[in-house]
């Protein structure tokens, strides 16, 4: 079964600079979520996506800002990069539309950075 | 705040020995979750279990819940080695707004010994 793709796997940047990490939900999946696992942390929510509109916002920074687009996948752009950013970056779709809430977590991209 | 809190923080038992691991939480939710992280690794979902069921079984997993006391175990029977991971539990509070956005609790490393 097609599970949730996220690109790139690993990133390295320097302070400063930008990021944009990408996720492609489960195919029919309408819901995308995006969470930060720190080093040796639970994971935390960020920001939610249904039928490509903005859902729910949780610890994201103002830095921070995603979308999702008309074929449902979507983009975690990330500004100004700071030391403490450096974590796993996991998307997770579900299909909401069908009152399943299971979310499927993709393998996450690891973002250092230096 | 973090929802959940798990205990055992670390839990290690011979390979086929049963291995129990709890999970506490403050809100009303709508369901729970658990999932498997291998270390570094993307988030597994194992099962999901609704407010209003007590009791789900998956394979060798068994699922409790009880709300009156807020809480959960996950109960993996006859354990192998390739059950070594991190554990959470993740809850869908009714307050998390209309994408139902998961609260991770801290986690249980279990290391099954060979």
């Amino acid at each position: 079964a097609a599970g949730v793709i996220q690109s790139p796997r690993h990133l390295i940047k320097e302070k400063r600079e930008t990021a944009t990490l990408k996720c492609y939900p489960i195919p029919r999946h309408d819901t995308v979520y995006w969470y930060q696992q720190g080093p040796g942390q639970d994971p935390q929510f960020l920001i939610s996506f249904y039928e490509k509109m903005q859902s729910d916002k949780g610890s994201i920074p103002d830095r921070f800002s995603a979308q999702q687009f008309s074929d449902y996948h979507s983009e975690l752009n990330m500004s100004s990069l700071e030391l403490g950013d450096s974590a796993l970056y996991f998307c997770a779709s579900s299909f909401r539309s069908s009152l399943k809430y299971e979310q499927y977590f993709g393998p996450g991209t690891r973002l250092t950075v230096t | 705040s973090q929802q959940g809190e798990e205990d055992p923080q670390a839990l290690s038992i011979q390979e086929g020995e049963n291995a129990t691991m709890n999970c506490s939480y403050k809100t009303s939710i709508n369901n729970l979750q658990w999932y498997r992280q291998n270390s570094g690794r993307g988030l597994v979902h194992l099962i999901l279990i609704r407010s209003n069921e007590r009791e789900k079984h998956s394979g060798r997993l068994r699922v409790t819940l009880d709300t009156s006391k807020k809480s959960s175990s996950l109960l993996i029977t006859a354990s192998r080695a390739a059950d070594t991971a991190s554990y959470f539990c993740a809850t869908d509070a009714i307050s998390s707004g209309s994408a139902r956005q998961l609260t991770f609790g801290s986690g249980t490393q279990l290391t099954v010994l060979p």
